[in-house]
């Protein structure tokens, strides 16, 4: 167990729509990072928060946007849902100096 | 340009011999630190071992150790006494400006698959 709690493990919905994905980082770590993986890209970054605030964005779409709260847990909002948003999203944390990313199990999406 | 590079799409190995698994990198920056993840079917990423730039010695977990090849800019993934529950997909993955005191984002390869027989 990393100690990364992701939310729900798997979701299925309909184009069009929106979902949130929620993450709950190991206790202590204040960094947290979205990860998409998907079968025709691989891994790819989507961004980083750290303390609540913005660090760093990757290939995150538009309709895609993220917040960390104050408690440091995440959410992902992923809106307007096409089919090729069907993935597995990672959330990942790490203290400010770790030497490696804890990995969630990961939230399976399937728009259909 | 690709930065982490697994030329090996799948491999495999025979239950209790060790497997090499390659990996190569491209990067300017002189601080970076190197990360294998293992994911199996279930779909969790496993955080396997880590080497940084500036480690002196090859990094060891286990069965796991880490061929780490500066001037090559390799980090080559060695699994000795493979047994049947190492059969996953390893990623490759690499953080640059590691001791910039900030977190950065993971680059990721493309994954090896690896199937171990019975």
């Amino acid at each position: 167990d990393s100690g990364v709690t992701q939310t729900p493990k798997h979701l299925i919905t309909a184009t069009g729509q929106r979902v949130t994905l929620r993450c709950s980082p190991r206790s202590g770590d204040l960094s947290v990072y979205w990860y998409q993986q998907s079968l025709d890209q691989g891994l790819q970054f989507l961004i980083q928060y750290y303390n609540g605030e913005e660090r760093a964005k990757g290939n995150i779409l538009e309709r895609f946007s993220a917040q960390q709260f104050p408690d440091l847990h995440s959410e992902l909002n992923l809106s307007s849902l096409e089919l090729g948003d069907s993935a597995l999203y990672f959330c990942a944390s790490s203290a400010k100096a770790g030497t490696e990313a804890f990995f969630g199990q990961g939230t399976r999406l399937t728009v259909v | 340009a690709q930065k982490i590079t697994q030329t090996q799409p799948g491999m495999f190995v025979q239950e209790k011999e060790a497997v090499t698994l390659d990996c190569t990198y491209d990067t300017s920056d002189p601080s970076y630190g190197l990360f294998w993840y293992k994911q199996p079917s279930s779909g969790e990423m496993i955080f396997l071992i880590y080497q940084g730039s500036y480690d002196q010695q090859n990094a060891t977990e286990g069965r796991y150790s880490l061929n780490f090849q500066k001037a090559r800019k390799s980090a080559n993934l060695v699994i000795s006494a493979s047994q049947l529950g190492d059969s996953a997909m390893y990623f490759c993955a690499m953080r640059e400006g590691f001791n910039a005191g900030n977190n950065r984002k993971l680059i990721w390869g493309l994954g090896t698959s690896l199937a171990v027989n019975p």
